[in-house]
């Protein structure tokens, strides 16, 4: 069975500092997508990034990059000049192609002013 | 657009009484998720849909029945409600894989909290 695993539940950074969270999964699918979501204290569901398992080029948007690792099947998100606003719960996700998606327990990531 | 839309937002049951939670979607999506959120725990996938009148279990599909005869409604149903379901109910939706952009990406409802006493 696919697993999704973040072995930090709770993290915390300084204002403007670099935070990296990690992600690691078990498939022994090929072809597959992987996810960092965020969840604010409103609870909405927001997409960071995302990663295509066929492209060896890490993904990045603005502060927030990942290093993708596929032999180690890891998939962990880095995020620069924190903000106050990046304080969320943060999910990494696995997606099985024409299939199920399945999350991370979740990191609880807290911004220090 | 509204996007995806879940009904009720809040609900308190009794233990053994039975309820339906929808989902609706107005983005012609294929596919349909049902999760349920508990501290700790993540998101856990519990039923999905890769089209209309197709369903299959995910990771808690116990106690949980769904249907999707339509495309763009996908039902979440609890025959006998337990104290043990009472949770954060989550729903999701996607394009088929494609290379479309966003193709893979979830579009979530804002969540459906439910007490069971």
């Amino acid at each position: 069975a696919q697993t999704v695993t973040q072995s930090q539940p709770e993290m915390s950074v300084q204002e403007a500092e670099t935070v990296t969270l990690s992600c690691t999964y078990d498939t022994s699918e090929s072809d597959y997508y992987l996810f960092w979501y965020k969840q604010p204290p409103s609870r909405q569901m927001i997409l960071v990034i995302r990663q295509e398992a066929y492209k060896q080029q890490n993904a990045t948007e603005n502060r927030f990059s990942v290093n993708f690792q596929k032999a180690a099947k890891s998939f962990s998100l880095k995020i620069s000049d924190s903000q106050l606003g990046d304080a969320a719960m943060y999910f990494c996700a696995y997606l099985i192609p024409n299939d199920k998606v399945i999350f991370g327990p979740g990191t609880s990531l807290s911004v220090i002013p | 657009n509204a996007g995806v839309t879940q009904t009720p937002k809040f609900r308190v049951l009794k233990t053994g009484q039975s309820m339906t939670l929808l989902c609706a979607q107005d983005m012609n999506h294929e596919y349909m998720y049902w999760y349920r959120q508990d501290p700790g725990m993540g998101l856990r996938l519990i039923h999905y849909s890769v089209g209309e009148g197709t369903t299959a279990k995910g990771e808690v599909p116990d106690g949980y029945n769904v249907s999707r005869l339509k495309k763009q409604n996908f039902l979440l149903g609890l025959e006998s409600a337990a104290p043990s379901q009472t949770s954060v109910y989550f729903c999701a939706s996607r394009l088929r894989q494609g290379d479309l952009s966003g193709a893979n990406v979830l579009t979530f409802g804002a969540g459906s909290r439910l007490t069971v006493l």
